[in-house]
């Protein structure tokens, strides 16, 4: 089955501990972006990478940070430089951009606690 | 029932009526819109999709119709089921920003059996 996959589900962490969330997936798509989902908000854009080896910031990229070595693997790493790391975080993947509409598709998404 | 907006409005209704959530979007330039449906704890899930050059499209028990001269959208549920209930986000997008995508605030929909 094609899809995107997060681990893991539930994620906690003491507070000043990084923590690295995992992406990946299998639909053979160039785009992947990261989003953070607070309670009862809507989706913000953490970082997104358009083809491998390639990432930007999204609008609150402050104290994540990504790589993107492989085109079917994200990973986000939440540092202790991020003062509210608590929320739901949710990986998303779509085709290349240029021949593409912009639709994306989500993973099921990882909540990470800081205790 | 029917609700408006980019803030997070909760959207409540019968079993058996018909819903309407409505979205204002932000740019003229963009051409291509999307519903999704995001259940508890769960990643967002595509619903339906239009194209600008579009007024409406039709899938199963869902109607979109988009407005670009008040740069309105709106999804319409037929005969709203428990399993409908949700939060609904709509995005919009274009080629000037790399298709990425612009997501509303969404609207929480509870369908009261």
């Amino acid at each position: 089955d094609g899809g995107i996959t997060q681990s893991p589900k539930y994620l906690f962490r003491k507070e000043g501990q990084n923590v690295t969330l995992s992406c990946e997936q299998n639909l053979n798509h160039d785009a992947m972006y990261w989003y953070r989902q607070d309670p009862g908000q809507g989706l913000r854009l953490i970082y997104y990478s358009q083809i491998v080896n390639d990432f930007q910031k999204g609008d609150i990229a402050e104290g994540y940070s990504v790589s993107r070595e492989k085109k079917e693997s994200f990973p986000l790493t939440v540092t202790s430089a991020q003062k509210n790391p608590t929320a739901f975080y949710l990986c998303a993947s779509s085709i290349p951009l240029a021949g593409g509409t912009g639709e994306q598709f989500f993973g099921p998404g990882t909540r990470l606690t800081v205790l | 029932g029917e609700s408006v907006g980019l803030h997070l409005p909760t959207l409540s209704v019968q079993e058996g009526d018909n819903s309407i959530i409505n979205c204002a979007y932000s740019n003229s330039a963009s051409d291509y819109f999307i519903w999704y449906k995001q259940e508890s704890g769960k990643g967002p899930q595509f619903i339906i999709d239009i194209r600008s050059n579009m007024d409406k499209r039709q899938g199963q028990r869902v109607t979109v119709l988009l407005n670009k001269t008040v740069k309105h959208l709106s999804l319409q549920i037929a005969a709203t089921q428990p399993g409908d209930s949700a939060v609904y986000f709509c995005a919009e997008t274009n080629a000037g920003n790399n298709r990425k995508l612009i997501w509303g605030l969404g609207t929480s929909l509870a369908v009261n059996p």
